[in-house]
Order: C-alpha cells, then sequence, then structure tokens
C-alpha cells in the first residue's frame, strides 16, 4: 500500500498571501496524483488531477506540480472560500487507493 | 447535470447490517466506475470498494473485505453498499464517487454523503 503524507497539518494564512502544502508518496506514483478540497460539512471537490491539471471550473490561483514521491498544491493568493482542508489522492497503484491525511488552511 | 445522492445510513447497532444506496442522475450510469468512501468523524477520506461500469470488476479495502459487498442496478441508475457484520470503527460518513476513466481513479463526482453510525 502506497502511503500518502501531508505536512503541515495545519497551515495559518492571511488571506491574499500564498499557501504552499505539500505531500509525499511512500513510493513513486508517477503524476498520478489528485488534489481535494474539503470545506466543513461538505463533500470534497476536485482541484487537481495528473498532479498538475486544473479541473473544470477550478480558479488559476490554484496550482499543482510535482511527480514521483513529492508534489506541492499553491494557492497563489488566498481568497476567504479557500480556507478549507485539502487532500492529497494517488491512482497510480491500487487497490487500495490512498488519500493523505489533510492539511488545514485556516485564517492567521 | 451530475448528481449522485446518498441515503440508507443511520445508528445500528454492532455486529447488525445495513445497506447503503447511492442514486445517480444526470449521466449514463452504466458507462462509470463509482467507488464508496468514507470519512470517520473529524478524520481524513478513506477508501473503501470500487466496482467497474458493469460490475465485471471489485475491489474492496482489506478493513471491510468480507463484510462489505458493492454492487449497482443499472435499471435503477443506484450503486449499493451492503454493510454486514458492522463495527464500531465502521462509523463514518460514506461518499460514493464517480470516475472519469476507470484505470485513473481519481473522483470527479461525490455525493453529498450519508452518515452510519455504528454504536450500542
Amino acid at each position: 500500500e502506497i502511503v500518502m503524507t501531508q505536512s503541515p497539518a495545519t497551515l495559518s494564512v492571511s488571506p491574499g498571501d500564498r499557501a504552499t502544502l505539500s505531500c509525499r508518496a511512500s513510493q513513486s506514483v508517477s503524476n498520478n496524483l489528485a488534489w481535494y478540497q474539503q470545506k466543513p460539512g461538505q463533500a470534497p471537490r476536485v482541484l487537481i488531477y495528473g498532479a498538475s491539471t486544473r479541473a473544470t471550473g477550478i480558479p488559476a490561483r490554484f496550482s499543482g506540480s510535482g511527480s514521483g514521491t513529492e508534489f506541492t498544491l499553491t494557492i497563489s493568493s488566498l481568497q476567504s472560500e479557500d480556507f478549507a482542508v485539502y487532500y492529497c489522492q494517488q491512482y497510480n497503484t491500487w487497490p487500495p487507493l490512498t488519500f493523505g491525511g489533510g492539511t488545514k488552511v485556516e485564517i492567521k | 447535470q451530475v448528481l449522485l445522492v446518498e441515503s440508507g445510513g443511520g445508528v445500528v447497532q454492532p455486529g447488525r447490517s445495513l445497506r447503503l444506496s447511492c442514486a445517480a442522475s444526470g449521466f449514463t450510469f452504466s458507462s462509470y466506475a463509482i467507488h464508496w468512501v468514507r470519512q470517520a468523524p473529524g478524520k481524513g477520506l478513506e477508501w473503501v470498494a470500487f466496482i467497474s461500469y458493469d460490475g465485471d470488476k471489485i475491489y474492496y479495502a482489506d478493513s471491510v473485505k468480507g463484510r462489505f459487498t458493492i454492487s449497482r442496478d443499472t435499471s435503477k441508475s443506484t450503486l449499493y453498499l451492503q454493510m454486514n457484520r458492522l463495527r464500531t470503527e465502521d462509523t463514518a460518513v460514506y461518499y460514493c464517487a464517480r470516475v472519469l476513466i476507470p484505470a485513473l481513479p481519481w473522483f470527479d463526482y461525490w455525493g453529498q454523503g450519508t452518515l452510519v453510525t455504528v454504536s450500542s
């Protein structure tokens, strides 16, 4: 099973600032990685797939990068609606599909 | 628009059974693979099960293998999760989620979830 590790667990950021979230895989997942955003009481929503491709309707301030075992989600200028929990998910080697533990982006 | 609507959650005692449903609309249900993903209260996401578009391929997480059964009824555009021998650690919100490309399963649509509470 591929273990996904996200850091930090919590990120305190001021509105308008840049946020950088990390995700590490225990073995290479190539570029088969997705990022999701989840707000309280809501289902997750896909932001990025293929490590760097924005999903339909996702603003350009969200960008993904990386391949192999190291990945980054960057939010270039945080808006109020971006404060949420973010999860990475690998789909290169499955079953099982595996998610990271999440990074909570909170208002500083 | 694409909609996935889960139902069937509730409070159940350990060792008992429950069946979840996921009603799909807005797309050709028979053409898409669907997964179940769960989230324990205050915790992260855990993949549970997968069924191919035609029901021929089925996979489970080790934590539910032998206890849960995933199935689909194309005539009703509905996905099911039969959960037997429930444990307290199965307490979670259960989501059904669609994938665009079965071999590259990232989830493009999710349902709103249904809460299962296993407690005596």
